[in-house]
């Protein structure tokens, strides 16, 4: 158990559709990453926080969007889904400066 | 930009060595790190070496990192079939809570 908790683990809706990913560090830990994975894809990074601040942008779309609580939780927010956001999200959070990413179980998100 | 780049699958018999290979571009990289995915789950720390280390061996992994040639190699001694798994290696850069970039990931199929 890496200590990241993501919610929900599955998620199906239909094209058009707004969600949200959450996601819980693991204690202590201030920065939280979000990686894409589609399927027979590597993980494209999207977004980063670090203390409820935005940190760096990676592949993110305009339609999805961020944010990282003051309790450290963050949310991924995916809007006007297409069939192609279909894939899975993981949020993956990082003590120390240098110190590797502890991954979620991550939320398999698919659109119909 | 940074480039991080993997063979996509190995086949190893059961009982012999794997060794799964990574190179990346970015001679500021620090921290190199190897994370296993089985079919459904996170990505999970296996190990992880700094730029200024030749080697690190943990039971039954090896990683070798030549920092001229900027290769990276993660040997499996004694492969099991629970070892069939996609991997990742990773690097990122020292200080301010950097990006970490991904490979495309090694798919390993132990046969039996």
């Amino acid at each position: 158990d890496s200590g990241v908790t993501q919610t929900p683990k599955h998620l199906i809706t239909a094209t058009g559709q707004r969600v949200t990913l959450r996601c819980s560090p693991r204690s202590g830990d201030l920065s939280v990453y979000w990686y894409q994975q589609s399927l027979d894809q590597g993980l494209q990074f999207l977004i980063q926080y670090y203390n409820g601040e935005e940190r760096a942008k990676g592949n993110i779309l305009e339609r999805f969007s961020a944010q990282q609580f003051p309790d450290l939780h963050s949310e991924l927010n995916l809007s006007s889904l297409e069939l192609g956001d279909s894939a899975l999200y993981f949020c993956a959070s990082r003590g120390g400066d240098n110190s590797p990413l502890h991954f979620g179980n991550g939320t398999r998100l698919t659109v119909t | 930009g940074e480039d991080v780049e993997q063979s996509l699958f190995l086949s190893v018999r059961e009982g012999d060595s794997s060794v799964i290979n990574c190179t990346y571009t970015d001679s500021s990289s620090t921290y190199l790190y190897w994370y296993k995915q089985e079919p459904g789950a996170g990505l999970q720390l296996l190990t992880y070496i700094f730029s200024n280390m030749d080697m690190k061996q943990d039971q039954r992994l090896t990683v070798l990192l030549n920092k001229k040639d900027k290769h990276l190699s993660l040997r499996i001694a004694d492969t099991q079939t629970g070892d069939s798994a996609i991997y990742f290696c990773a690097e990122t850069a020292r200080g301010g809570y950097q990006k970490v970039t991904f490979g495309t990931g090694t798919k390993l199929q132990v046969i039996p």
